[in-house]
């Protein structure tokens, strides 16, 4: 399958631990986006990267978020410190540019 | 603040129906439209992309129109099943950088 993989798919944690996903785009596609969706809500765009450099970060993106896509590909999302209200879905997507975006299945956060 | 809204929140029908479900949006000056298709617990599946300077798409029994002047996108389904029963959600925004709204959460009933 080459659609947009993530990992883990769930992940509980402890308040205060840090967390890392991770999320593999579709080969060739230069942009990569992240975004956070909560229980009966639509996605909140968090970040996005053409190729390695982050061109755009929301607000919703804390000190305690970091994501880095090192050489253009894969992309890692840590969260530090977690709290509970970091509870979600993290969904990566990417795109070819100018085209329809890809989402993948998204990771699940739950802070305990 | 662009802002997306989304009526009905839920809807359920009887299989069979053509239905509509209504998206609008505050600022004029959109780019891109798309809908999108949620189900439980999974990512999101694009369905329809209207670019800014487009005003309809269609993919099988699916139609998406955009008014921009009006600020409304609607996306009509035709002959619901019960496979069609999922969220949709509609964003609009540049490429990849997309705000959403909350969705419609269809249920077509057997």
């Amino acid at each position: 399958d080459t659609g947009v993989s993530q990992d883990p798919r769930h992940k509980i944690t402890k308040r205060g631990q840090n967390v890392t996903f991770r999320c593999d785009p579709i080969s060739e596609h230069n942009r990569l986006y992240w975004y956070r969706q909560t229980l009966g809500q639509g996605p909140e765009f968090l970040t996005y990267f053409q190729n390695e450099a982050q061109l755009e970060k929301s607000r919703l993106l804390s000190d305690r978020f970091s994501a880095e896509r090192p050489k253009g590909s894969f992309s890692t999302l840590e969260i530090q410190r977690t709290e509970q209200g970091d509870s979600a879905m993290y969904l990566c997507a990417s795109s070819p540019f100018g085209n329809t975006i890809y989402f993948g299945e998204g990771s699940w956060l739950t802070v305990v | 603040k662009q802002e997306v809204t989304q009526i009905p929140a839920a809807l359920s029908v009887p299989e069979g129906e053509n239905l509509v479900l209504n998206c609008s949006f505050t600022d004029s000056a959109i780019y891109n439209l798309q809908w999108f298709r949620q189900d439980p617990g999974k990512g999101l599946t694009s369905l329809l992309l209207i670019q800014s300077s487009q005003r309809e798409q269609t993919s099988g029994r699916l139609n998406a129109s955009l008014d921009k002047s009006s600020g409304r996108s609607t996306l009509y389904i035709a002959a619901s099943q019960p496979g069609d029963s999922a969220t949709y959600l509609c964003a609009f925004g540049n490429t990849g950088k997309l705000i959403f709204g909350q969705g419609t959460t269809l249920q077509v009933k057997p």
